[in-house]
């Protein structure tokens, strides 16, 4: 198991597209966070699964944004409607089912809307 | 709400150099504060995390200290090398709910050869 993996690593979509990410999380690591970083900010906490289970999503999640993991293995992030607001670094994070334990970050999806 | 600050903004020191990094926080209730590095355009690597009952974690030339009474973390690199320029952030891990860590903006720090 090599870590947190993410795809794809760049996007560039044309605004009012709908876009989809994908995060593969360690393998024993029941719990994925979805967070955004955008350009000189510390990431936000943007949604998280306990398994299949979406236990928290935060303000800064839209309703044209939803994410899912179906068999509490990858997530998938899907944004519709993109907007040049929408231009940041999507980065996913895995821990061991406990809250309180280190989480693991992938290198991130960079979203460009034109 | 938690809020984490981090001082100062940017660092830029000589090879060498023993450097502190500081990070602040608002609510004390937390289960515990991570350190983590990230390099122009990549994800965050974790560096260090320290629980809520612990003081200190030490890793290499790196150590990172907890005072949750007084809200404060800092990060001690030891002997700077250029390979450790970075964005270095620290995030609290609150509990009462929200699940998420909170961040700091980061303190972007440049070792000069």
């Amino acid at each position: 198991d090599t870590g947190v993996s993410q795809n794809p690593r760049h996007k560039i979509t044309k605004r009012g597209q709908n876009v989809t990410f994908r995060c593969d999380p360690i393998s024993e690591h029941n719990r994925l966070y979805w967070y955004r970083q955008t350009l000189g900010q510390g990431p936000e906490f943007l949604t998280y699964f306990q398994n299949e289970a979406q236990l928290e999503k935060s303000r800064l999640l839209s309703d044209r944004f939803s994410a899912e993991r179906p068999k509490g293995s990858f997530s998938t992030l899907e944004i519709q409607r993109t907007e040049q607001g929408d231009s940041a670094m999507y980065l996913c994070a895995s821990s061991v089912q406990a809250g309180n334990t280190e989480a693991f970050f992938g290198q991130g999806t960079r979203l460009t809307v034109v | 709400k938690q809020e984490v600050t981090q001082i100062p903004a940017a660092l830029s020191v000589p090879e060498g150099e023993n450097l502190v990094l500081n990070c602040s926080f608002t609510d004390s209730a937390i289960y515990n504060l991570q350190w983590f590095r990230q390099d122009p355009g990549k994800g965050l690597t974790s560096l260090l995390l320290i629980q809520s009952s612990q003081r200190e974690q030490t890793s290499g030339r790196l150590n990172a200290s907890l005072d949750k009474s007084s809200g404060r973390s800092t990060l001690y690199i030891a002997a700077s090398q250029p390979g450790d320029s970075a964005t270095y952030l620290c995030a609290a891990h609150s509990g009462g709910g929200a699940d998420g860590l909170t961040f700091g903006k980061g303190t972007h720090l440049i070792i000069q050869p």
